[in-house]
């Protein structure tokens, strides 16, 4: 069975472009989620869909931000206009359900360089 | 969820065993302990879970303090593949966060051939 897949693996982009994000999880799992390592910093949470809603948007850090998951299978994220804060590796995950015994599998991550 | 403290880095000698310790002294009897780690240019990778009783996986084994309020993540003979940054996380039931992880700074493992 496929893991959770990430594209691109590596972008590098002008401060002011944008940039859009795909993660495509496990067959079947209904929940998704974002997390981004930024230079130097833990992991933090992004966001959360269930299917194609999404549940919790606590961690986006503004509306430069945009993430879909249309029709609750792959999902997007896009930065627009990135700018040199949004540095950083981009971690998509998926999991069965959102119960917390479940784990959590994630992707190999996109490392994303604003210049 | 809860805050957990871990030692910045440990070193550790192929083939012998490592114990990882994790402190979380605010842990609510609600709240499972979870384990994660980040080998190398990967993602996050679960590792075992458990709530009072010690647990045991093909990967690791999670001995729990009485009080909860500690636990060790146990690698029974440690590889080179085993080097890795591993998080000790809290989750908890009920609650508005049960989604997401919330990670802290880990240990970074260094195994020495």
């Amino acid at each position: 069975e496929a893991g959770v897949t990430q594209f691109p693996s590596h972008s590098v982009i002008e401060k002011g472009q944008t940039v859009t994000l795909r993660c495509d999880p496990i067959s079947g799992h209904d929940n998704l989620y974002w997390y981004r390592r930024v230079m130097g910093k833990e992991i933090k949470f992004l966001l959360h869909f269930v299917k194609e809603s999404k549940q919790d948007e606590s961690g986006m850090p503004n509306n430069r931000f945009l993430a879909e998951r249309t029709g609750g299978t792959y999902s997007t994220l896009k930065v627009q206009p990135a700018e040199l804060e949004d540095s950083g590796v981009y971690f998509c995950a998926s999991s069965l359900d959102r119960h917390i015994l479940n784990e959590q599998f994630f992707g190999p991550g996109t490392r994303l360089t604003v210049l | 969820d809860a805050k957990t403290t871990q030692p910045n880095s440990m070193e550790s000698n192929e083939e012998e065993p490592v114990h990882l310790p994790c402190n979380h002294s605010t842990i609510s009897g609600t709240d499972y302990i979870h384990w994660y780690r980040q080998l190398p240019s990967q993602g996050p990778e679960y590792v075992i879970h458990g709530l009072t009783s010690n647990v045991n996986n093909r990967m690791a084994s999670l001995a729990i303090a009485e009080d909860r309020k500690s636990s060790t993540l146990i690698l029974h003979r440690a590889t080179l593949r085993d080097a890795a940054v591993y998080y000790c996380i809290l989750r908890s039931l009920g609650g508005g966060s049960q989604g997401n992880l919330i990670f802290g700074k880990g240990t970074k493992l260094s195994v020495k051939p």
